[in-house]
């Protein structure tokens, strides 16, 4: 059964570093979305792309945030300048459109 | 904007059991689709269920079934049989519209089968 992967599955940087987070959706699916859980709170949604471009973003998705579509397979989310209250588990997720997301495992980032 | 409530924020059963998990929910769009996901502690994502507003009759996986009360705007989880697996973070959440709208999670009950 085709599956969301996201790479690496932990992550630790220092504050002020680039990271980026890598995600590779299932391959028939159009819509892929960014989420984060800081430990012990709800997931919340960072942004949406379809066709090559951000479809909605919360406002948590500051200009910190970017998202990329680099080839055919890859969906990844840069944080240009991490800080410490960006430390939390990344979920990456995709579908064909109005149902269920299929999430990734994860990525935890921690920032020092 | 759309909202969603758990107000469970943890919840005991025992082996074997039947256990409700509460959500509500509120927005104003027509149509909406309504899920739960478990996460257990290592972390991922598991869908369990789905709910769209326009479906004429309850939501049932296996296990799982989604106690959809339209005009309360709930639509509580029952897990039938509870196993020690179970025990696990459940999220509820809800997305409007058709296409490519994203989640709103509600802030989760953890759930805890007892043996």
């Amino acid at each position: 059964e085709p599956e969301v992967t996201q790479t690496p599955s932990h992550q630790v940087t220092q504050m002020g570093q680039e990271v980026i987070l890598r995600c590779v959706p299932i391959s028939n699916h159009l819509y892929f979305y960014w989420y984060r859980q800081i430990l012990g709170q709800k997931v919340e949604f960072l942004v949406s792309f379809y066709n090559n471009e951000i479809s909605e973003k919360s406002e948590i998705f500051d200009d910190q945030f970017s998202v990329e579509r680099p080839d055919g397979s890859n969906f990844t989310l840069k944080i240009r300048s991490t800080k410490l209250e960006d430390s939390a588990m990344y979920f990456c997720a995709s579908n064909r459109g109005g149902e269920t997301q299929y999430f990734g495992p994860g990525t935890r980032l921690l920032v020092l | 904007a759309q909202k969603i409530t758990q107000t469970q924020p943890g919840m005991f059963v025992q082996e074997k059991e039947a256990v409700t998990l509460d959500c509500t929910y509120d927005t104003s769009d027509p149509s909406y689709g309504l899920f739960w996901y478990k996460q257990p502690s290592s972390g991922e994502m598991i869908f369990l269920i789905y709910q769209g507003s326009y479906d004429q009759q309850n939501a049932t996986e296996g296990r799982y079934s989604l106690n959809f009360q339209k005009a309360r705007k709930s639509a509580n989880l029952v897990i039938s049989a509870s196993q020690l697996g179970d025990s696990a973070m459940y999220f509820c959440a809800m997305t409007i519209g058709n296409y490519g709208q994203n989640f709103v999670f509600g802030p989760g009950t953890r759930l805890s089968v007892l043996p």
